[in-house]
């Protein structure tokens, strides 16, 4: 059973179009993350859902608007598509709990390369 | 946000101990330090994280200076399987946010 899975695994596509990249958890977490990986490597947060609503929201252009339709799922929707968006997009999924001695540990889906042409 | 500094790459012969350091001279009080790894073609996974006191799980230890201004991630006997990226990463106590740095570059050779 995958934990965290993505659709598609890979998306090529002409600049201007617009897309989604679908995420899934089944690990009954109540927050849910997209993370950007570019192409020197540089991982970086983008969005954070908790029980669908977003609470982190990283100067992020207003093109990618991500839509949470229940806990399990966190969808990105990315406008008009640009070169410099290529990159591999990862979900991710945490149970949040803000006690002192917790991991909140997060689980990564396998990631979408998005090639923008 | 505080950062972290790690050297770009190290290398390893497999079976052997490896220790990989981190710096993190701005660490605040209340910052965990954790640490995730990412292998070639996959998401990052959790490997360990701590607050003051050295840690061990299954996968590693986490040994923290007395001053907290760094920490070093231990693993006993690399394997094949655990050539990756290795990101040290602090996490302020009242968030989830995790700010990946460049992480170090593993290579183990048999």
């Amino acid at each position: 059973d995958t934990a965290v899975s993505q659709t598609p695994k890979y998306l090529v596509t002409q600049m201007g179009n617009d897309k989604s990249i679908k995420c899934e958890q089944n690990l009954g977490h109540d927050t849910m993350y997209w993370y950007k990986q570019d192409s020197k490597k540089f991982l970086k947060i983008m969005f954070s859902y908790n029980n669908k609503e977003l609470i982190i929201n990283e100067t992020v252009p207003n093109r990618f608007s991500p839509k949470s339709p229940d806990k399990a799922h966190l969808n990105l929707h990315i406008n008009s598509l640009e070169l410099g968006d290529s990159a591999v997009y990862f979900c991710a999924s945490s149970q949040v709990d803000w006690r002192e001695t917790s991991n909140n540990e997060q689980f990564f889906g396998p990631g979408t390369r998005l090639t923008v042409l | 946000d505080a950062k972290t500094t790690q050297p770009n790459s190290m290398e390893s012969n497999e079976e052997e101990p490896v220790h990989l350091p981190c710096n993190h001279s701005t660490i605040s009080g209340t910052d965990y330090i954790h640490w995730y790894r990412q292998l070639p073609s996959q998401g990052p996974e959790y490997v360990i994280h701590g607050l003051t006191s050295n840690v061990n799980n299954r996968m590693a230890s986490l040994a923290i200076a007395e001053d907290r201004k760094s920490s070093t991630l231990i693993l006993h006997r690399a394997t094949l399987r655990d050539a990756a990226v290795y990101y040290c990463i602090l996490r302020a106590y009242n968030t989830d946010k995790l700010i990946f740095g460049t992480g170090t570059r593993l290579q183990v050779f048999p």
